[in-house]
């Protein structure tokens, strides 16, 4: 169970596209959804987070108009990068994790498998 | 502020020998959940094991055991015998009851060695 599905794996695209990234939890329901970015080498840096139906809360230093997070149901939170630039290059991953019931709240976080995004 | 701190940045042991992976972390929470994570090359970020701050008792998955020090806010992994599938980074995180978002260490290259 906890399956988080994220799509796509691996994206290259040219300078100046933006580029959609979907995070889906194929069975259970995502009361909250993280994004983060993950240099080579390097820990993991929360960008997002964003609770179904609601606006996405930003980490400082993550400009919002260039990192698009929507959360329309409680299966689906999308990503876009708007205007790519080289500087985005990244590895993007998403989570998911729901709090519905007081025996909920101590579910951990469960994981995309990650976007490897290129651009040139 | 809570800090999660790997103070380990990589660690090799031989097949089927033990290893230990440090955490320590920083709060001035009571309430809280510990966990590793563990990233293997294919980069999916997979739950090893948890602990709830209340709990006194240590968590344990099969081989993967933790030593959960809550005075001392200590928190390492322990993985026995282990195998050539356990070679990844290992990451640390910390969440406090009611908060949504998770702290991670900077994570301890695990290789294991043949």
């Amino acid at each position: 169970g906890a399956v988080v599905s994220q799509h796509p794996s691996r994206v290259i695209c040219k300078s100046g596209t933006s580029v959609k990234i979907e995070c889906r939890s194929l069975d259970f329901q995502a009361t909250t959804m993280f994004w983060y970015r993950q240099f080579p080498k390097k820990s993991l840096m929360l960008m997002a987070t964003s609770n179904e139906g609601s606006k996405a809360t930003y980490e400082q230093g993550v400009e919002k108009d260039k990192f698009l997070i929507n959360h329309a149901s409680l299966t689906l939170s999308t990503l876009t990068v708007t205007s790519a630039h080289p500087e985005d290059s990244s590895f993007y991953i998403c989570s998911a994790r729901s709090d519905r019931g007081s025996i909920y709240s101590n579910q951990p976080q469960h994981f995309g498998d990650g976007t490897r995004l290129s651009i040139l | 502020a809570q800090t999660v701190t790997q103070s380990q940045p990589e660690m090799s042991v031989q097949e089927a020998e033990t290893v230990t992976l440090s955490c320590t972390y920083d709060t001035s929470e009571s309430d809280y959940y510990l966990f590793w994570y563990k990233q293997p090359p294919s980069r999916q970020m997979i739950l090893v094991i948890r602990q709830e701050a209340y709990k006194q008792q240590n968590a344990t998955e099969n081989r993967f055991s933790v030593n959960f020090q809550k005075a001392a806010k200590s928190f390492s992994l322990k993985i026995s015998d282990s195998q050539l599938g356990d070679a990844a980074m290992y990451f640390c995180a910390y969440r406090y009851q009611g908060a949504q978002k998770l702290v991670f260490g900077q994570g301890t290259r695990l290789t294991i060695n043949p």
